[in-house]
């Protein structure tokens, strides 16, 4: 069975703190996404990772930074948290590109006080 | 700019009878339409997917429609069950994206009354 893991359910960070989500993919995958997801905005692409080492942009980056160091690992990393980062965020991979076929992981609630 | 917009934000439908959840894209130059599933507690599920140059597919009790004259998507259910309930999003790859770009919709939540 295909699976995206986060390393977290639930965080609760205080502002300006530096805030590390880790997620795992056990399906070779070369894409890798992070959304960021709130009530009445759907998903919105933070950044995504196309091969190891690579990173791109999504339509969110702002205060956010990434590192995939390893095929099966990426990490989204907060610099400084804030307040209103405060939201679900969800890893996914895929195979091909645009997501189709994508698989999610369970998402990481974060809390910024 | 890229949008994909639900015309309702719930709904509501007797366990049994068949429920269609509505989109409406703005990007014309799409290559894929996808519909995601999310329980709660879970991260969205892949449903079902149609390329831009189809206007119909169906899976196991899920049918999709792309209407391309007028930017619209709709996820067909059919014989809704209680394990349908959940957030229905609708999805659009751009080309302009290079297929990396996901654009989704605010999503519908879906009940299901028994």
């Amino acid at each position: 069975d295909v699976k995206v893991t986060q390393s977290s359910r639930y965080l609760v960070k205080r502002t300006g703190e530096k805030v590390f989500l880790e997620c795992v993919q056990d399906m070779d995958h070369e894409n890798m996404f992070w959304y960021r997801q709130d009530p009445g905005l759907g998903l919105r692409l933070i950044y995504f990772s196309y091969d190891v080492k690579m990173k791109e942009k999504g339509d969110i980056p702002e205060g956010y930074s990434v590192s995939r160091e390893k095929k099966e690992r990426f990490s989204l990393i907060l610099e400084s948290a804030s307040t209103n980062q405060t939201s679900m965020y969800l890893c996914a991979s895929s195979q091909d590109r645009g997501g189709t076929e994508a698989f999610f992981g369970q998402g990481t609630r974060l809390t910024v006080v | 700019g890229e949008s994909v917009g639900l015309h309702l934000p719930t709904l509501s439908v007797q366990e049994g009878d068949n429920s269609i959840i509505n989109c409406a894209y703005s990007n014309s130059a799409s290559d894929y339409f996808i519909w995601y599933k999310q329980e709660s507690g879970k991260g969205p599920q892949f449903i079902i997917d149609i390329r831009s140059n189809m206007d119909k597919r169906q899976g196991q009790r899920v049918t999709v429609l792309l209407n391309k004259t007028v930017k619209h998507l709709s996820l067909q259910i059919a014989a809704t069950q209680p394990g349908d309930s959940a957030v229905y999003f609708c999805a659009e790859i751009p080309n302009s994206s290079g297929g990396f770009k996901t654009i989704f919709g605010a999503g519908t939540r879906l009940f299901v009354k028994a």
